[in-house]
């Protein structure tokens, strides 16, 4: 049972921004740091976010992370029809909960 | 060029056993933490296990406690996940995933393609 709260889905038209929220508590991402993956159709997840707010190498900046308080978010700017795909935002609980993923968010291209 | 490969996965039944393999080159396995996280079908992730690089530091989620065993082999670079008492809800494809950075920070660099279990009388 995920501990960290997404939306279920997310749209946009190519171009246009979305952001995508991720709410935790306390014990997770109030005192970790938080992460967001990329999951495309049939493939292993992608690191797209670490750290809050930064980018590996090779990932495009429209992708920006942020985090305040026990809420982190991810945004798209500038929409493309390859980010059609789920989002997970994650970080580490605690010794008890372990690693937390979040409920994860479609995100649709119209 | 980093590769996590797993294998090891199949078809078993309820309450039997099956031990996963990850076979980890281009990067110094023995300096990082690995994790196996699972993902039933059509469902989300969930983080299943954690081992440190000296497995000093082993987590487990509650979900497998006392029934999956996860344990390391610095010297051939692999990883494995030991899965007993097998329910229905354990169904699912297991990633093995790269950690840079370790508990607290803990992230997911590098994860291999994922290998499916399947359970079902």
């Amino acid at each position: 049972q995920s501990v960290l709260t997404q939306p279920p889905s997310a749209s946009g038209t190519p171009g246009q921004r979305v952001t995508i929220s991720c709410s935790g508590g306390s014990s997770n991402i109030g005192s970790n740091t938080v992460n967001w993956f990329q999951q495309l159709p049939g493939t292993a997840p992608k690191l797209l976010i670490y750290s809050n707010d930064q980018r590996p190498s090779g990932v495009p900046d429209r992708f920006s992370g942020s985090k305040s308080g026990n809420t982190a978010s991810l945004t798209i700017s500038g929409l493309q029809a390859e980010d059609e795909a789920d989002y997970y935002c994650a970080a580490w609980g605690d010794s008890l909960s372990g690693y937390v993923f979040g409920t994860g968010t479609k995100v649709t291209v119209l | 060029e980093v590769q996590l490969v797993e294998s090891g996965g199949g078809l078993v039944q309820p309450g039997g056993s099956l031990r996963l393999s990850c076979a980890a080159s281009g990067f110094t396995f023995s300096s990082y933490s690995i994790n196996w996280v699972r993902q039933a079908p059509g469902k989300g992730l969930e983080w299943v296990s954690y081992i440190s690089s000296s497995s000093s530091t082993i987590y487990y989620a509650d979900s497998v406690k006392g029934r999956f065993t996860i344990s390391r082999d610095n010297a051939k670079n692999s990883l494995f996940l030991q899965m007993n008492s097998l329910r229905a809800e354990d169904t699912a494809v297991y990633y093995c995933a790269k950690d840079p950075f370790g508990v607290g920070a803990t992230s997911f660099d590098y994860w291999g393609q994922g290998t499916l279990v399947t359970v079902s009388s």
